[in-house]
């Protein structure tokens, strides 16, 4: 079975620094990985996803998160943070019969 | 269009009221799914339809019940729910993974249920 670990419940920070968010999977099979956000009373949107090819994955607003698969992680990072990227942020796995499950997320807060 | 489309919004509803949650996409997505969310936690799935058949169903209670009318369409039917049932009701859908090609699930900005 798969599972997904958020080691982080919340992150602080202050704007314009780096942050990193960290995630790990468990699977016995070939996995997919993805990282979602969520904005406050709305769904969840793509945020980044790796289904195979580089391990180094790019959002359009400077987001980025490298599979590492001998260390079993998907972490997410951005270089320097803006008050909008206040959020929760989730990590989830699938895998080939179609279910995707979520780790409990990570809140970011970016402090002025 | 990439949009999943939920309605209603918002659902106030008595214990012993019957109500639906509708979902609808455009994409051409052969996946669909219902996920329940309760606040400050994850989304946890319920159900999973693949070419309009239930293909999983995570232990739901019968209160609830989803139908899968055609490719664009799911519903999930509420009846007896309890106070706890209050939570946000999610919505999504992806590209049938049987294919070999699974890609992300987009979701809809869900359901806001309130049980009273």
């Amino acid at each position: 079975a798969q599972s997904v670990t958020q080691l982080d419940s919340q992150v602080p920070v202050f704007e314009e620094a780096p942050v990193e968010l960290r995630c790990n999977y468990s699977s016995s099979v070939s996995v997919y990985l993805f990282w979602y956000v969520q904005y406050p009373n709305q769904g969840l949107q793509l945020l980044l996803k790796y289904l195979s090819g580089s391990t180094l994955v790019e959002s359009i607003n400077g987001f980025e998160a490298e599979f590492n698969k001998s260390q079993t992680s998907f972490h997410l990072r951005k270089p320097s943070v803006h008050i909008s990227d206040t959020a929760e942020y989730f990590c989830a796995v699938s895998d080939i019969t179609d279910k995707l499950i979520f780790g409990t997320g990570t809140r970011l807060q970016v402090f002025p | 269009d990439t949009e999943v489309t939920q309605t209603p919004k918002h659902l106030v509803m008595g214990m012993t009221n019957k109500k639906s949650l509708k979902c609808e996409q455009h994409m051409g997505h052969r996946a669909m799914y219902w996920y329940k969310q309760k606040a400050k936690k994850p989304p946890e799935l319920m159900f999973v339809y693949s070419y309009e058949k239930l293909s999983i169903n995570e232990s739901v209670p019968s209160r609830f019940s989803p139908e899968c009318p055609n490719s664009s369409l799911l519903n999930l039917h509420l009846h007896a729910l309890q106070p706890e049932d209050s939570a946000l009701y999610l919505c999504a859908s992806s590209q049938d993974a049987q294919t070999g090609m699974n890609t992300e699930a987009f979701f809809g900005q869900g359901t806001r249920l309130t049980v009273v």
